[in-house]
């Protein structure tokens, strides 16, 4: 079973906006880590957040991680087209295993 | 230039047939991974390796086997007994397997 779920599954915003994408998990982490997946390619690492940290920012990224809830947010602020790309939530178990969530599919119309 | 890569990008295995991934890193990453990716379903574990000459099962393990005899490779095979090896297959490496993952470009198979 896969131990991240992302939310929603897909997300469509005017181009400037925010976007908001939500990750839940279910057991006890080392981190957390956001990636971007343009389609048909590789994931690209964009943060990660270690489990004594609450916020991390990179550029118009911004992570929250809330581990008594067991739940992350990644916003983008002021989205442009390129940012287009579905994004995935992946957690570093305590056996060093990294499992991802389904992801959420991202679309901003310029 | 550091990185890391698979090939081939695009595999074609007729059915009852072996075929292997390949998966080459030169980060000097000590953590490897694979993964499988059918649409809707994000990335699932297949196998994971900490060091060389060490492996572990993934959620997703059977009908696949690896191995970790240099620290750069970490060749997959897919067997004739995984029964829907059609897939978009990943691989991955970080240092430590504490730190941010680095991913090839992927290898698409097709059973034929």
């Amino acid at each position: 079973s896969q131990q991240g779920e992302e939310d929603p599954q897909a997300l469509s915003i005017q181009e400037g906006e925010n976007a908001t994408m939500n990750c839940s998990y279910k057991t006890s982490i080392n981190n957390l880590q956001w990636y971007r997946q343009n389609s048909g390619r590789g994931l690209v690492h964009l943060i990660l957040i270690r489990s004594n940290e609450r916020e991390k920012h990179s550029g118009r990224l911004r992570v929250t991680l809330d581990t008594s809830k067991k739940s992350s947010s990644l916003l983008i602020t002021a989205s442009r087209a390129a940012d287009t790309a579905s994004y995935f939530c992946a957690t570093l178990l305590q056996s060093y295993q990294l499992t991802f969530g389904k992801g959420t599919k991202l679309s901003v119309i310029p | 230039d550091g990185g890391i890569t698979q090939s081939p990008k695009y595999l074609f295995r007729k059915e009852g047939q072996n075929v292997t991934l390949s998966c080459e890193q030169n980060l000097n990453h000590d953590a490897m991974y694979w993964y499988r990716q059918d649409p809707g379903q994000g990335l699932r574990l297949i196998y994971y390796s900490q060091i060389v000459n060490d492996f572990q099962k993934g959620d997703i393990a059977e009908g696949y086997s690896v191995s970790r005899e240099k620290k750069e490779s970490f060749p997959l095979t897919v067997t004739s007994a995984q029964k829907n090896p059609t897939a978009f297959y990943l691989c991955a490496s970080s240092h430590k397997g504490d730190t941010e993952a680095f991913f090839g470009q992927g290898t698409r198979l097709t059973v034929v």
